[in-house]
Formats: C-alpha cells, sequence, structure tokens
C-alpha cells in the first residue's frame, strides 16, 4: 500500500512543462512528500521533497496544496531524457512503504 | 564517495542453486533495503535493516534471506534459487538529513541493479 495515488501514464511534449499529478489525501501533518524517477535498466534517483512549502531544485518544481492532499511535480522544460516512471512518495520515520507502480512518463518529440 | 554499489551486476543460476547479492553503501547511512521489481509490479520490498544488527521482513520476503554485515553492508541471499526469483534485484540505503538543527528528511538512494535469471 503506497498511501499515494498516481496516473498510470501520461505523455507530454518535448520543451513542454510537464505536470505529474499525486494524491496523498491521508497524509499526516508530518509526513513529506517525495519524488524519484526510474529511468529505464537504472536504480530510481531521487528528484526532490517537500513537507508544506513548494519547493525547487535544478531538476524540478514541488507544489503541495494547501491542504497537503495532493501535490504536482513539475519538469519546466520536458526533454527525451525525461522519459521515465515517476514516484511519489510519502515519508515519516520510516522508508518500509511500497513504492507502488508510479506513473510511467512519455516525453514525445 | 561510490554511494550504494551491489554485486554482481548479472547473474544466472540454475534451480536449487545458492547466492549472495552483495550491497555496501559509503554514506554512513543506518537504513538499509533490499527490492525487487519485476514487469508491471513496481519496486517491492523484500527485507530492511533500520540499523545494524537488526532486519525484518519486507512485502515479499519468502524465499530469502539478509544479514546486516555492519553499518556499511548488508546482503541477500537466495539459498535454493526458484525461476519465480528472476527479477532485477535492487539495494538502497537511507539516513536522516538535516540542515543545521532541523531534519530535512530521508532520501532513499539506490544501486544501480543486479539482474538474476533462474533457468
Amino acid at each position: 500500500d503506497a498511501k499515494t495515488t498516481q496516473p498510470p501514464s501520461m505523455d507530454c511534449a518535448e520543451g513542454r512543462a510537464a505536470n505529474l499529478p499525486c494524491n496523498h489525501s491521508t497524509i499526516s501533518g508530518n509526513e513529506y512528500v517525495y519524488w524519484y524517477r526510474q529511468i529505464h535498466s537504472q536504480g530510481p534517483q531521487y528528484i526532490i521533497h517537500g513537507l508544506k512549502n513548494n519547493e525547487t531544485n535544478e531538476m524540478a518544481s514541488l507544489i503541495i496544496t494547501e491542504d497537503r492532499k495532493s501535490s504536482t511535480l513539475i519538469l519546466p522544460h520536458a526533454t527525451l531524457r525525461d522519459t521515465a516512471v515517476y514516484y511519489c512518495r510519502r515519508y515519516y520515520g520510516n522508508n518500509r512503504l511500497a513504492f507502488g507502480k508510479g506513473n510511467q512518463v512519455v516525453v514525445i518529440p | 564517495n561510490a554511494g550504494v554499489t551491489q554485486t554482481p551486476k548479472f547473474q544466472v543460476l540454475k534451480t536449487g542453486q545458492s547466492m549472495t547479492l552483495q550491497c555496501a553503501q559509503d554514506m554512513n547511512h543506518n537504513s538499509m533495503y533490499w527490492y525487487r521489481q519485476d514487469p508491471g509490479m513496481g519496486l517491492r520490498l523484500i527485507y530492511y535493516s533500520a540499523s545494524e544488527g537488526t532486519t525484518d521482513k519486507g512485502e515479499v520476503p519468502n524465499g530469502y534471506n539478509v544479514s546486516r554485515l555492519n553499518k556499511r553492508e548488508f546482503s541477500l541471499r537466495l539459498e535454493s534459487a526458484a525461476p519465480s526469483q528472476t527479477s532485477v534485484y535492487f539495494c538502497a540505503s537511507s539516513g536522516p538529513e538535516r540542515t543545521g538543527i532541523a531534519l530535512k528528511g530521508n532520501t532513499i538512494y539506490f544501486g544501480e541493479g543486479s539482474w538474476l535469471t533462474v533457468v
């Protein structure tokens, strides 16, 4: 039970912003939202995480709703190399929660 | 700083053979994990270790044993391999990260994967 809900797949256009949604309606106040991605045949890679405030780093931006029940990962200018499975996870206290099946994102030229 | 290193990268076993997957991390993390990944199934946790000397079962522990040899190393053993254990195996580690006194979170760092085929 990953305790988050993501669409199974989505396409996005190269060069455009990709907005990846995640629902975590039962999240508690101290739980972080983490995003990872897995490019084919590689180990998953950390992207970004947040608690309440929006976050941005060199890879992506994370927008968390005010009620914290959902979040959106934004890849500002999607490239073909962003094609991957994206995982949204919750963390507080331990990392034993399942990863789930993630969102297969395909960037189309 | 190599991160998480796992060996071997590829292995073919015959049914009934045994083998050990090795994993080491150099980030001084307390927690370590073994996952398997099968097509359409996502990442499933086999075993984890919250600290040196402790191990606990994850979602799919049957057919596997683990050893947390020290803080750096966490091995996964298949005592009698079965075709159902054909999979990609990922080792991972995590540790609390802080900015000053503030707890930032707990990022998981993964190895590159071990492709195991049991025939």
